[in-house]
């Protein structure tokens, strides 16, 4: 099955700087990486994801680069701001999984005032 | 975006008793359910797939006759910890998906066992 690791597992950023958290996954017939954002005791949410036919997709703050050849993608996040503060997840997603996610192990995310 | 909703948000029962948890999704119809679990500062592991009006599939190590699953109609799905122990408070969460990528996750439900 899918193995999905995630790095750093906690990462403190100044406020205003960039943030990037890594992944690599295991199945390479996975063909779509979302990204979620959990703040303590809330649900996951979807914050950013890209498929299998895309290099990079951008959003706002907010971009995500896939290597395929390589298999793994990353999650940056410019101009960090407090609020970004959070456990964010990868995950992956084979071909006819039934759409199931794997999750990666989470990074914590703190921006420093 | 989506929205699912879940309840209860929080539940405390005595060990040995059952408890119901419900997902919903409220303006979409979800074709798949999936049910999670997650411990504290921990991932989330999935513990099954529900499709509608379909057996559940259950991860390995997911005991079926203590997490019961039932996805009765398109908007709902329901998973009954059966005789529950303390070991089983968690914080559980359901997501819910109507096209062929995205989930959308329930807010979450906190057992606690005692």
């Amino acid at each position: 099955g899918e193995n999905v690791e995630q790095h750093p597992s906690t990462l403190s950023v100044q406020e205003g700087d960039s943030a990037v958290i890594k992944c690599t996954y295991s199945d390479s017939a996975s063909n779509y990486f979302p990204w979620y954002k959990q703040e303590l005791g809330k649900r996951p949410q979807l914050i950013i994801d890209i498929r299998s036919n895309v290099g990079e997709k951008k959003d706002q703050r907010i971009a995500v680069t896939l290597n395929k050849t390589a298999k793994h993608f990353s999650l940056h996040i410019t101009e960090t701001q407090p609020e970004d503060s959070a456990v964010y997840f990868c995950a992956a997603t084979p071909t006819g999984s039934a759409r199931q996610l794997t999750f990666g192990s989470g990074t914590q995310l703190t921006v420093l005032p | 975006g989506a929205v699912v909703s879940q309840h209860p948000s929080r539940v405390i029962c005595k060990s040995g008793t059952s408890v119901k948890i419900e997902c919903r999704s409220l303006d979409f119809q979800a074709t798949t359910m999936f049910w999670y679990r997650q411990f504290p500062k921990k991932s989330l592991m999935l513990m099954a797939t529900s499709n509608e009006g379909s057996k559940a599939t259950y991860e390995q190590g997911v005991e079926k006759d203590k997490f019961l699953i039932n996805h009765a109609s398109l908007t709902l799905s329901t998973l009954t910890v059966t005789s529950a122990h303390p070991e089983d408070s968690s914080f559980y969460i359901c997501s819910a998906t109507g096209g062929p990528y995205e989930q959308y996750f329930g807010p979450g439900t906190r057992l606690t066992v005692t």
